[in-house]
């Protein structure tokens, strides 16, 4: 079954411990990206990847680190968590990405991170 | 920077209603507008991806329109189910993706 896995789904920490928010997929997609969505604020993008060892910067990167060594693989890395982290969470890829053009989205189901 | 707004923000409608759900956007130099179904506490499910060259697309009740000139996108859901109760977002891409709001959408038994 096609999909993007997020892990974990629910995750409470306190403020300071690194932490890491892992996403597969299974989809041989080339472009991988992570939103934040909030009460209000609706989603935002953190970073993007559009291929093997090529990430860039989305709306809302402070905080948040990423790699993408793997085509599958494109976890999410905070490594030093503050309360105004505590949101939702979802990873996103697509295969068509061209010079821009993300193509159709494939969502994971969340992961739900809370800072205290 | 391309807004996105969705509106209503939130609609109930009785079973067998058609659904008309509303996106405009600001800048009409896109590339493709998404819509998308979210469930309380599920991800994101794409429902229909409208090519900027398209002016609509179907899927069995689902048909979304795209009117770049004026910047709009509607969304009509036929014959609504209690099942499709969710949130509905819709999301243009112009080199990036933007995000409305959503609509939420309740459907009455």
């Amino acid at each position: 079954e096609a999909q993007v896995t997020q892990n974990p789904r629910y995750l409470i920490t306190v403020t300071g411990k690194k932490l890491t928010v892992t996403c597969s997929q299974n989809m041989n997609h080339e472009y991988m990206s992570w939103y934040r969505q909030d009460p209000g604020l609706g989603l935002r993008q953190i970073y993007y990847s559009m291929n093997v060892e090529v990430t860039d910067k989305g709306d809302v990167p402070e905080g948040y680190k990423v790699s993408r060594k793997e085509k599958r693989n494109f976890p999410l890395i905070l490594e030093s968590p503050s309360p105004n982290q505590t949101s939702l969470y979802f990873c996103a890829s697509s295969s068509n990405y061209r010079g821009g053009d993300t193509g159709e989205l494939f969502f994971g189901e969340g992961s739900r991170l809370t800072v205290l | 920077k391309q807004e996105v707004t969705q509106i209503p923000a939130a609609l109930s409608v009785p079973e067998g209603e058609n659904l008309v759900l509303n996106c405009s956007f600001t800048d009409s130099a896109i590339y493709n507008l998404q819509w998308f179904r979210q469930d309380p506490g599920k991800g994101l499910t794409s429902l229909l991806l409208i090519q900027s060259s398209q002016r609509e697309q179907t899927s069995g009740r689902l048909n979304a329109s795209l009117d770049k000139s004026s910047g709009r996108s509607t969304l009509y859901i036929a014959a609504s189910q209690p099942g499709d109760s969710a949130t509905y977002l819709c999301a243009v891409n112009d080199y990036k993706l933007s995000f409305g709001a959503g609509t939420t959408v309740t459907v009455r038994a």
